[in-house]
């Protein structure tokens, strides 16, 4: 059964730091990796994208890692601002039947101004 | 990316009676949606697999009576609540998945929440 573990749970940085939140998962049969950030009250928002024969993704000031062979996926985010304070989730769509999300506990990240 | 809309965003409802949440693909057709809950301060539970054109997948010790889900077309599905009771008042957020190909294959995209109190 496919596990996610995110670490750290809780992150609190200063204003304009660089940062990894790190995620890895027990099964390397995946199709692909998504990481969401989610505010509180709302639903999740889709960041970056990694099918499972990609290595990695850019959006602007985010970068996201896959090794699959190694289970492991980062998230780095560059010159970090105190709007990107939010919970960021990493989650993995399994090919071990429904193709389902199996989703991490999230990393909690507040950036101090 | 692509938008998934909800509908309500918020309900209080009495206890005994029915809600319906609406859940919309808005620029794609997703042939495949998911039902969600997540109570405060923890993680997303998946409640169900809907499907169009078929009966929905339900995760074990989902009531399937209970969370009424139906997929009618390639951009609609609705979760209804039967019979509420204050201990299914949650956070309900569905999800739809890009079939459609492309750089997005397979990526899933969430609706805001609807957030749901029974009295």
């Amino acid at each position: 059964k496919q596990e996610v573990t995110q670490i750290p749970a809780a992150l609190s940085v200063p204003e304009g730091e660089n940062l990894v939140l790190n995620c890895s998962f027990t099964d390397s049969a995946i199709y692909n990796l998504q990481w969401f950030r989610q505010d509180p009250g709302k639903g999740l928002t889709s960041l970056l994208l990694i099918q499972s024969s990609q290595r990695e993704q850019t959006s602007g000031r985010l970068n996201a890692s896959l090794d699959k062979s190694s289970g492991r996926s980062t998230l780095y985010i560059a010159a970090s601002q105190p709007g990107d304070s939010a919970t960021y989730l990493c989650a993995v769509m399994d090919k071990g039947g429904s193709e389902k999300l199996v989703f991490g506990k999230g990393t909690k990240l507040t950036v101090n101004p | 990316g692509a938008v998934v809309s909800q509908h309500p965003s918020r309900v209080i409802c009495k206890s005994g009676t029915s809600v319906k949440i609406e859940c919309r693909s808005l620029d794609f057709q997703a042939t495949t949606m998911f039902w969600y809950r997540q109570f405060p301060k923890k993680s997303l539970m998946l409640m169900a697999t809907s499907n169009e054109g078929s009966k929905a997948t339900y995760e074990q010790g989902v009531e399937k009576d209970k969370f009424l889900i139906n997929h009618a077309s390639l951009t609609l599905s609705t979760l209804t609540v039967t019979s509420a009771h204050p201990e299914d008042s949650s956070f309900y957020i569905c999800s739809a998945r890009n079939t459609a190909g492309g750089a997005s294959y397979n990526e899933q995209f969430f609706g805001p929440g609807t957030r749901l109190t029974v009295l």
